[in-house]
């Protein structure tokens, strides 16, 4: 079945980066964009950017722009997102989540399949 | 950037209520908006997509509809399962960037 596995959980201290990754199983991964979506505790949700696992590109929301990298490994269909100059404020559960838009083929975006998060604890 | 408004952002009802939210965009997002419910502690779901479609396997008592600005989720006869958090997505094509609203609880009175 279609599943994306996350890694565990991450203590960074204030400054440093983190980078999570997201383990695509059951379909082909460089045909589905992959999202990457966050929740801070208490909060709502909060769309970070996508990546284009066929050709690596990228399209990151204005707030980390300059702060976030997303790449991918396509041998071991693996998706990363990578967050740097972390401060308390990116304290969150951070998903991945797969567009069912195969190939981008149709006009319509969702999200279809997601990983269960990774817990990002900054303190110091 | 288009802005997403959800009201009300909490309700408690009945089981067997009908169970209505509405979301708001502040620029017409034509029907590119879709919902999704969140549980406590686990990963959003994608319920309705372009406002009005139900995403297979998805129960029939949800149900979405509007376009432009305003739009409407409904649970016609909420279960105690129903118990979450939803939420409305609006999505560009050109760039293809998304946007959520804020969220609505819904609870069992």
């Amino acid at each position: 079945q279609v599943q994306l596995v996350q890694s565990g959980a991450e203590l960074k201290k204030p400054g440093a980066s983190v980078k999570v990754s997201c383990k695509a199983s059951g379909y082909t991964f460089s045909a589905h964009y992959m999202y990457w979506v966050r929740q801070a505790p208490g909060q709502g949700l909060e769309w970070m950017g996508w990546i284009n696992p066929y050709n690596g590109g990228t399209n990151y929301a204005q707030k980390f722009q300059g702060r976030v990298t997303m790449t991918r490994d396509t041998s071991i269909s693996t998706a990363y997102m990578e967050l740097s100059r972390l401060t308390s404020d990116d304290t969150a559960v951070y998903y991945c989540a797969r567009d069912w838009n195969e190939r981008q083929l149709a006009d319509c975006q969702y999200m279809d399949v997601w990983g269960k998060g990774t817990t990002v604890t900054v303190s110091s | 950037d288009i802005q997403m408004t959800q009201s009300p952002s909490s309700l408690s009802a009945s089981v067997g209520d009908r169970v209505t939210i509405t979301c708001q965009a502040s620029q017409d997002i034509s029907n590119y908006l879709n919902w999704y419910q969140q549980k406590p502690g686990k990963a959003p779901k994608i319920l309705i997509y372009d406002a009005s479609n139900l995403e297979t396997g998805v129960p029939s008592r949800f149900s979405g509809s509007g376009s432009g600005t305003d739009f409407t989720f409904t649970i016609s006869s909420l279960q105690p399962e129903d118990i979450a958090t939803y939420y409305c997505q609006q999505y560009n094509n050109l760039p293809l960037l998304f946007t959520f609203g804020p969220g609505t609880k819904v609870d069992i009175k």
